[in-house]
């Protein structure tokens, strides 16, 4: 079983439409968690980071965080097709690797 | 921009050869990343510098090698290349540690032939 599973989807949806995108972890220690987006042929990019549980919100963007679930989630509120990217959770214990999760890849359409 | 500069974007070179990738991170980052991509593969963790000293090792290859030097801008050594070693290398940055957002550069494309 890895540390981190994330659906690689694709996700394919309409502009303006409420993307949901989730990874689940297996380690307790996790206390660090971070969303990025990569297009293609390019580096990711970090979009959120978190500590420990909770939500926190950047513009159309909200993180949140489960960790008796062992589960976080990122919203995309009123989705464009320029967020189509492929999206990366990862996750740490604040003194090891950063483990990310394989992607998902996300498709809006005009 | 995220601030982290890697070079050279594109590389082709053939089987058995060595190469050298270049990262410079963001300006007053201490810690450097590297990581490999490939298709229909994650991010996977190579090797990490803290200042100038090795902090963690991920699935890094014997045939691989890293150093940070004290401008702390880092290398990563690729040799006896193989055909399974074409894939993204990124370079990341942050302030301090894992706990800190890291901040990933461009790649490098790495094409063994």
């Amino acid at each position: 079983q890895k540390e981190v599973e994330q659906d690689p989807g694709p996700l394919s949806v309409p502009e303006g439409a409420i993307v949901s995108l989730n990874c689940t972890y297996s380690n307790s220690a996790f206390q660090y968690f971070m969303w990025y987006r990569q297009y293609s042929r390019k580096g990711p990019e970090l979009l959120m980071y978190t500590y420990s549980s909770g939500n926190k919100e950047d513009g159309r963007f909200t993180a949140q965080v489960d960790k008796s679930s062992k589960y976080i989630s990122l919203f995309i509120r009123d989705s464009q097709p320029s967020d189509s990217a492929t999206y990366l959770c990862a996750m740490t214990g604040g003194t090891d690797k950063l483990i990310f999760g394989t992607g998902t890849r996300l498709q809006v359409f005009p | 921009d995220s601030g982290v500069t890697q070079t050279p974007k594109h590389l082709i070179t053939a089987t058995g050869q060595r190469v050298t990738l270049r990262c410079s991170p963001r300006s007053g980052d201490l810690s450097v990343y590297w990581y490999q991509q490939s298709l229909d593969q994650g991010l996977q963790f190579l090797i990490q510098y803290y200042n100038g000293e090795e902090r963690a090792k991920g699935n890094i290859l014997e045939r691989f090698s890293a150093q940070q030097f004290p401008d702390l801008h880092s290398e990563l050594n690729l040799s006896s290349l193989e055909l399974g070693d074409s894939a993204l290398y990124f370079c990341a940055s942050s302030l301090q540690g894992v706990n800190s957002p890291l901040h990933f550069g461009n790649g490098t494309r790495l094409t063994v032939t």
